[in-house]
């Protein structure tokens, strides 16, 4: 089983919907980062959280991260199709080193 | 800020040759630097870690002499594949970050398609 799991994979939401992704790790986090991705091209920072209880919002986008660091969620108010994309949290269980979910595939319909 | 590029974006090569591909960290100094491969529709899988001056510390499983990292200066690594294979086709993405401090926030590139035929 992987380290760290994603759910769901994918999700399709209509425009204004809101919606969670979850990022569960099996270890202890000593970071969890979230990151966005659109296919074939690079990702883009959204947050990083470190400490346990921690919440960070940018824009209409929410992280926290549970008081026993091992899971993680990314709330998305008011969903636009520019939110669309692919959604990764990369937790960082080794001097930096991140490993990565397997992703959520965000569809958002106007 | 904090932005990271990487040159070239796509590359088409022929078996055997080699190819070379650079990371920049353009508003920031890198201390170090990550360097991922993404198959299609998987996640990132990182390959090895950089840091400016030492020599790149590989994951399991990744052939060093194969592909060969540089970080020579705060602002640039490079990822050089050596005598590339169709298997070693694959999405690289580099990231940043600007200290050798875990806590320090990792930025990505845009990645580099590599087609090797």
């Amino acid at each position: 089983s992987q380290e760290l799991e994603q759910s769901p994979q994918s999700l399709i939401v209509q425009e204004g919907k809101n919606l969670t992704i979850n990022c569960t790790s099996s270890k202890t986090l000593y970071g969890l980062y979230w990151y966005k991705q659109k296919y074939g091209e690079g990702l883009i920072f959204l947050m990083m959280l470190q400490k346990g209880g921690e919440e960070k919002s940018h824009e209409k986008i929410t992280a926290k991260l549970d008081e026993k660091k091992q899971q993680s969620s990314l709330h998305i108010t008011a969903s636009q199709p520019s939110h669309a994309g692919i959604y990764l949290c990369g937790a960082d269980m080794n001097y930096g080193k991140l490993t990565f979910g397997q992703g959520t595939i965000l569809t958002v319909h106007p | 800020g904090a932005v990271v590029s990487q040159h070239p974006s796509r590359v088409i090569c022929k078996s055997g040759t080699s190819v070379k591909i650079e990371c920049r960290s353009l508003d920031f100094q890198a201390t170090t630097m990550f360097w991922y491969r993404q198959f299609p529709k998987q996640s990132l899988m990182l390959m090895a870690t950089s840091n400016e001056g030492s020599k790149a510390t590989y994951e399991q499983g990744v052939e060093k002499d194969k592909f060969l990292i540089n970080h020579a200066s705060l602002t640039l690594s490079t990822l050089t594949v050596t005598s590339a294979h169709p298997e070693d086709s694959s999405f690289y993405i580099c990231s940043a970050r600007a200290s050798e401090d875990r806590t320090y926030e990792q930025y990505f590139g845009p990645g580099t398609r590599l087609t090797v035929t």
